[in-house]
């Protein structure tokens, strides 16, 4: 119940393009889903969150879906760019508890 | 604000030995988390120190003990270090607002067992 599953494992974009990585969860009571970004050599950075309370939220290229009857929510980058390549976790958290989704590594093609 | 800071950034071990990595949480951050982060395994739990106290564990060995101080700043120690400790260690440190708990992530301590 307290698992965050995330897809795909890896995931390569032609530059212009669309990324869409995904994540499901199970226990309904997670509050909060953010997503980070990690770049090499770098620890993973804050990139967009939402509240289950909302079905989209934007900013710039990075979009999140989020679908509470489906327990799934995804991220778009919009316009990929070869400086997006990273990984990418998506979480869950309910008060101070927080799950990571095991990453995608997103490349994109210049 | 500064951010969280680790060090050593880098650290070199042969196996049996024993290492301390250190973390200074954001100004004003009670909690401190630590996690391993391995190729193909994601960010996997170690522990979580608020208020000097150990508030939650995840499934590691008893080699992995951490601490902290009262000044927040925490501690993670392994000792008898065997060749799959090699990872990269991050910290975390988070607040819990009235919007959401939320982390923010050290750039980590890359540790390699020999």
């Amino acid at each position: 119940q307290q698992q965050v599953k995330q897809s795909p494992q890896s995931l390569i974009v032609q530059k212009g393009g669309i990324s869409i990585i995904n994540c499901a969860y199970e226990n309904t009571a997670f509050d909060y889903f953010p997503w980070y970004q990690q770049f090499p050599g770098k620890g993973p950075a804050l990139l967009i969150a939402i509240r289950p309370d909302v079905s989209e939220k934007k900013e710039g290229r990075f979009t999140i879906s989020f679908n509470k009857s489906a327990k799934q929510f995804s991220l778009h980058i919009m316009d990929s760019q070869p400086g997006d390549s990273a990984t990418y976790f998506c979480a869950a958290s309910i008060g101070d508890k927080i799950i990571f989704g095991k990453g995608t590594r997103l490349h994109i093609l210049p | 604000k500064a951010g969280v800071t680790q060090t050593p950034r880098y650290l070199i071990k042969t196996r049996g030995q024993q290492v301390t990595l250190s973390c200074s949480p954001i100004s004003g951050h009670r909690s401190v988390s630590w996690y391993q982060q391995t190729p193909g395994q994601g960010l996997q739990f170690l522990f979580e120190y608020f208020s000097e106290t150990q508030r939650n564990k995840g499934n590691f060995p008893g080699r992995f003990s951490g601490r902290q101080f009262s000044n927040s700043r925490s501690e993670m120690n392994v000792s008898t270090l065997e060749l799959g400790d090699s990872a990269l260690y991050l910290c975390a440190s988070s607040v819990l607002s009235v919007a959401a708990y939320e982390q923010y992530f050290g750039p980590g301590t890359r540790l390699t067992v020999t």
